[in-house]
């Protein structure tokens, strides 16, 4: 499975757009990418999966490239409640998820 | 919205008892899942159940622990003898026919504590 690369930490403000980008130059065809978000104490939950171009949905938004080797996820205009760690997958059906240590989001007031 | 269950939201046990961790995953799902996080630590994948049997399972998943889907609606795993590094929190997933890669609904957990 491909691995995933992801910055360890971010910091923002609220009402900021944030971007985290995500390597994985390893993608195989038939994988699709990912992203969680986990608060302290929560199970991870789904935030938005594509395969390539851009997907948006009423959380965020995910852009990918035509080499797929990399992702990015969008979050508009962040709140106090988005600080939480954000985890970009690489997943082939129903197989089990390979979580990375993903990325710290701190928005700060 | 329907969501994953889990039961009880924290265990304590004695190393060396069974433990069963309780799950209803949402209920026109038909993939389970049993994954554990270690305090500070990444989310682990431990094993995956579909149509009453193992799909697939991790190296953590040796003969100690077991999973079972008992009627139609629970879906657990057993401990067999605990030790004490299997303090985690344990979460349950599932995925549904309208199922999009990679894309489980995770429950809030159970935190067994092993002493």
């Amino acid at each position: 499975l491909a691995k995933t690369t992801q910055p360890i930490s971010m910091d923002s403000y609220e009402g900021q757009e944030v971007n985290i980008t995500c390597s994985h130059n390893n993608i195989a065809t038939n994988d699709y990418i990912t992203w969680y978000q986990q608060f302290p104490s929560q199970g991870p939950r789904f935030i938005i999966q594509g395969y390539k171009t851009k997907v948006t949905n009423e959380v965020a938004s995910l852009f990918i490239p035509a080499d797929r080797k990399s992702s990015t996820l969008s979050l508009p205009r962040v709140s106090l409640s988005d600080t939480a760690v954000y985890y970009c997958l690489v997943a082939t059906g129903r197989r089990a998820l390979t979580f990375g240590s993903g990325t710290r989001l701190q928005v700060q007031p | 919205e329907p969501e994953v269950t889990q039961t009880p939201s924290h265990q304590v046990t004695q190393m060396g008892q069974e433990v069963i961790l309780r799950c209803v995953p949402i209920s026109n799902h038909l993939y389970f899942y049993w994954y554990r996080q270690i305090l500070g630590q990444k989310v682990e994948f431990l094993v995956s159940f579909y149509n009453n049997e193992i799909s697939e399972k991790s190296e953590i998943f040796d003969d100690q622990f077991s999973v079972e889907r008992p009627d139609g609606s629970n879906f657990t795993l057993k401990i067999r003898s605990t030790k004490l590094e299997d303090s985690a929190m344990y979460f349950c997933a599932s995925s549904g026919l309208t199922y999009r890669s990679g894309e489980q609904y995770f429950g809030p957990g159970t935190r067994l504590t092993v002493t």
